[in-house]
């Protein structure tokens, strides 16, 4: 069946840095979405990976290990602004109408 | 650039009524895609519209949900009659094309509560 795995709830401090993972393991795969969505908000693009290896966009960056099933999402220099959930969400191939699969979420909560 | 909208952003009606939701994409976007998100559960996937074509239907739940794009512009989903379980927030989302690498952009979503 189709599973996606992400933590429910991080904190972190301020200027620190957090690693956000995500497992998963899908029927097919065509790439790999990051979003962030702030409470009572839309969801907002990060990231998308295709092909294995590290993304870096600014202080965020996301990686993939297709072999794994395995993707994380890097935010460095943390500010309370990130304070946010963060969705992984994988793209089914076109067989599947490249639906997007989605987990639940991680919640982030940023301390001072 | 307007981004994708949503009407209404909060809606509470009893079980039984019906309720339609409103999704404007952004301009110049063939596709249109409904989600909903469920209390504590992660997002799933309704349907896809490419203009006016329903592209993938296949995560309408029931006969009781029914969404148009009449035109190819807006769309609108209709659940008739509501049900308690029908309760959460419905994402409309849109993309300039399908496929591979498209971003989809979200909409604030339309929250749903059936009592």
């Amino acid at each position: 069946g189709q599973n996606i795995d992400q933590p429910t709830e991080m904190t972190a401090t301020e200027g620190a840095i957090v690693q956000i993972n995500c497992t998963y393991q899908t029927s097919g795969f065509n790439g790999l979405f990051w979003y962030q969505q702030h409470a009572g908000e839309a969801p907002t693009f990060l990231s998308y990976n295709v092909l294995d290896g590290l993304e870096e966009k600014g202080r965020f960056s996301s990686f993939l290990s297709r072999s794994k099933g395995y993707s994380y999402l890097l935010l460095k220099e943390l500010q309370m602004k990130d304070s946010a959930s963060y969705l992984c969400a994988v793209r089914e191939p076109l067989d599947s109408n490249y639906q997007l699969i989605w987990g639940a979420g991680t919640k982030l909560i940023i301390k001072p | 650039e307007a981004g994708v909208t949503q009407f209404p952003s909060h809606s509470v009606i009893e079980k039984g009524q019906t309720v339609t939701l409103r999704c404007d994409p952004i301009s110049g976007h063939d596709n249109l895609y409904w989600y909903r998100r469920v209390m504590g559960k992660e997002i799933k996937f309704l349907l896809h519209f490419v203009k006016e074509s329903k592209q993938d239907e296949s995560g309408m739940p029931n006969n009781r949900f029914l969404a148009e794009r009449t035109g190819g512009t807006y769309s609108t989903l209709k659940v008739q009659p509501a049900e308690l379980e029908d309760s959460g927030v419905y994402f409309c989302a849109s993309s300039q094309d399908w496929g591979a690498g498209n971003t989809i952009y979200f909409g604030e979503g339309s929250w749903l509560t059936v009592v």
